[in-house]
């Protein structure tokens, strides 16, 4: 079985300082990562996603993410955030084998304050 | 391009009572997913449908959810009767080939009383 643990439930940040949300996951096969973000009474975006290739990865609105295999991590940062960047933002993943379903962490919810 | 419609976006009903949900996925999309995403929690998959197919409907409560997808396009998803622990957001997301992005509509939240 997989999981994901994203270990700050809320990550207050001041507007123009940088920003890391954590995320491990765990799985006994290869995975494919993702990260999603959800503002207040919408459906979940793609902010961006490994599926293989370089770790670094960059996605939408100047978020990047970095997989790490030996420590199981797929950390979100940005050097800058902005007020518009306030949402709810979820780490999930896919198995190798599976039938292509997300299991998603609980969530971070990213904050910034004026 | 038009994105995944769902309706009603908010419903308020009284336990014992049922309820459906409707959604209508991006043209051409052949995956449908159907997720409960509980408040605090991250979304929980309910069902999977391949055209009008289940996939995996293993998580869905099956003794009061039930879901249907006749023609491969629009889906409903239907609870009957509700309980209190059903108070959530139902997302419904649907992907085009294998390894495409699931584009995910704006969720009905539902609040059983």
């Amino acid at each position: 079985a997989q999981s994901v643990t994203q270990l700050d439930s809320q990550v207050p940040v001041f507007e123009e300082a940088p920003v890391e949300l954590r995320c491990n996951y765990s799985s006994s096969v290869s995975v494919y990562l993702f990260w999603y973000v959800q503002y207040p009474n919408q459906g979940l975006q793609l902010l961006l996603k490994y599926l293989s290739g370089s770790t670094l990865v960059k996605g939408i609105n100047g978020f990047e993410a970095e997989f790490n295999k030996s420590q199981t991590s797929f950390h979100l940062r940005k050097p800058s955030v902005h007020i518009s960047d306030t949402a709810e933002y979820f780490c999930a993943l896919i198995s190798s084998g599976s039938a292509r379903q997300l299991t998603f962490g609980s969530g971070t919810q990213l904050t910034v304050l004026p | 391009e038009a994105g995944v419609a769902q309706s009603p976006r908010y419903k308020i009903i009284e336990k014992r009572q049922s309820v459906a949900f409707w959604c209508n996925p991006i043209s051409g999309h052949a995956t449908l997913y159907w997720y409960q995403q509980i408040l605090g929690q991250g979304p929980k998959l309910l069902i999977q449908f391949q055209n009008n197919g289940v996939v995996d409907d293993s998580q869905l409560p099956k003794d009061r959810f039930s879901a249907e997808r006749l023609k491969g396009v629009d889906s409903t998803l239907k609870i009957q009767p509700a309980k209190l622990e059903d108070s959530a957001v139902y997302l419904c997301a649907s992907r085009q080939g294998v390894w495409e992005t699931q584009y995910f509509g704006p969720g009905t939240r539902l609040l059983v009383l």
